[in-house]
């Protein structure tokens, strides 16, 4: 069983839709990880949290420390946006454990 | 805009031979990692390391693995003796603290032939 769950796997969007990312776990965590992996591999880091909210341009990101469960939002998207996201748990002794990532495409 | 480095961007060895894959963390960073991404496959952790030593290893990061802060800049992976199955993504990464994001190197590509 995967402790890090995403959904959708795939995800076609029309460019300036508003995109919702999901992402369930089953661990105890101290921190979520949001990630952007581009089609070149690069790994970028758009949010650490560990609850609420957090906001960062187009970019929001939400966690539910009582449901593990969180959700990366994507406003008014882009064909730029168009990248893997990737979802990480950081487990309470540091190890990381990654989602499948959601392969997002904005078509223009 | 300080980044993590990572050399060789592309590394091709043979089956048996060891590799040894370079980082340059952000240079006030305490806590360095590397991960590892196998084609088509899900990232993994490999290894943490704080204050000169391993904090956190996965079952993966076994005894042909090892890790090493030659100089006050480098962070090293070394794989001992490579297998086909060593052919992946690595990619090293490196935060303040605990509990800060992590920033992450472009990657080295190993090839194992």
């Amino acid at each position: 069983k995967n402790e890090v769950e995403q959904s959708p796997q795939n995800l076609t969007a029309q460019e300036g839709e508003f995109i919702t990312i999901n992402c369930s776990y089953s661990v105890g965590i101290s921190a979520l990880h949001w990630l952007q992996q581009h089609p070149g591999g690069g790994i970028v880091s758009l949010f650490m949290l560990s609850s609420g909210k957090k906001k960062h341009g187009r970019l929001i990101a939400t966690i539910n420390i009582q449901e593990k469960h969180s959700s990366l939002h994507i406003t008014a998207s882009h064909p730029r946006d168009s990248a893997v996201y990737i979802c990480a748990a950081r487990l309470n002794n540091n190890d990381m454990r990654f989602g499948a990532g959601t392969r997002l495409t904005v078509k223009p | 805009e300080p980044e993590v480095t990572q050399t060789p961007s592309h590394q091709v060895t043979q089956m048996g031979q060891e590799v040894i894959l370079r980082c340059v963390p952000i240079s006030n960073h305490l806590y360095f990692y590397w991960y590892r991404q196998i084609l088509g496959q899900k990232v993994e952790f490999l290894v943490s390391f704080y204050n000169n030593e391993i904090s956190e290893k996965s079952e993966i990061f076994d005894d042909q693995f090892s890790v090493e802060r030659p100089d006050g800049s480098n962070f090293t992976l070394k794989i001992r003796s490579t297998k086909l199955e060593d052919s992946a993504m690595y990619f090293c990464a490196s935060s303040l603290s605990l509990g800060n994001e992590q920033f992450f190197g472009p990657g080295t590509r190993l090839t194992v032939l």
